[in-house]
């Protein structure tokens, strides 16, 4: 089945140390996105790919950055993480001219001990 | 600033029973609509949507319904059924950005 994957499903991390989260997709979308959801609130867009062109949201903090190696794969480099930096994230995709729903992923809980 | 807000963090039907899911969104850019069902442990879930240029898009037994004069949407779900059980999410795009914009969300229990 087509879908997307994230790894690890949950990461535990120290304080201040940098820290990775990966996304695959065999759906072949040119659109990925990047989502941190923190306990009982809305999911919050930190970033999107539309094919390799890189587009970040006006807050998303400088300690997030991304990397789209390819169509498939898409990464999310938390520089130094901070205790506020505790979520889900969630990674998203879609196609372009397909509709507007977003394909997501199960997440990936990080812990910041 | 939220643009899309669910002001009902819960809501505890009996199953058979009509389930009524309720959105409201600031934007009066926002012209096309999502609900989303997200279960735990999971990622959410496309379930249905609607266009500004509607008021009415149904599947199944599940419903959406738009106001846009109110700024206002609701999921209605019947019958209800205990594996509706779920996180529900209402979300909101401007199509010429792409970018959902989520509520908080709603979580449904629904007893047998």
């Amino acid at each position: 089945d087509a879908m997307v994957i994230q790894n690890p499903r949950y990461q535990v991390t120290q304080f201040g140390k940098p820290v990775t989260l990966s996304c695959s997709q065999t759906l072949n979308h040119n659109v990925m996105y990047w989502y941190q959801q923190k306990s009982s609130q809305a999911p919050k867009l930190l970033f999107h790919y539309y094919d390799k062109d890189f587009n970040n949201e006006a807050d998303t903090p400088d300690n997030f950055q991304s990397r789209r190696p390819n169509t498939s794969f898409c990464f999310l480099d938390i520089r130094s993480p901070g205790l506020g930096d505790a979520a889900m994230y969630l990674c998203a995709t879609s196609p372009i001219g397909g509709g507007y729903e977003q394909y997501f992923g199960p997440g990936t809980r990080l812990t910041v001990t | 600033d939220q643009q899309v807000k669910q002001n009902s963090p819960s809501l505890s039907v009996q199953e058979g029973r009509i389930s009524i899911l309720n959105c409201d969104y600031t934007n009066s850019m926002f012209d096309y609509f999502l609900w989303y069902k997200k279960y735990p442990a999971e990622g959410p879930t496309f379930l249905i949507s609607i266009s500004s240029i509607k008021d009415k898009n149904e599947d199944g037994r599940f419903t959406v319904f738009l106001n846009k004069s109110a700024k206002h949407l609701s999921l209605h779900i019947v019958p209800s059924q205990p594996g509706d059980s779920a996180v529900y999410f209402c979300a909101a795009m401007r199509t010429s950005y792409g970018k959902l914009t989520f509520g908080q969300g709603t979580i449904l229990t629904v007893h047998p």
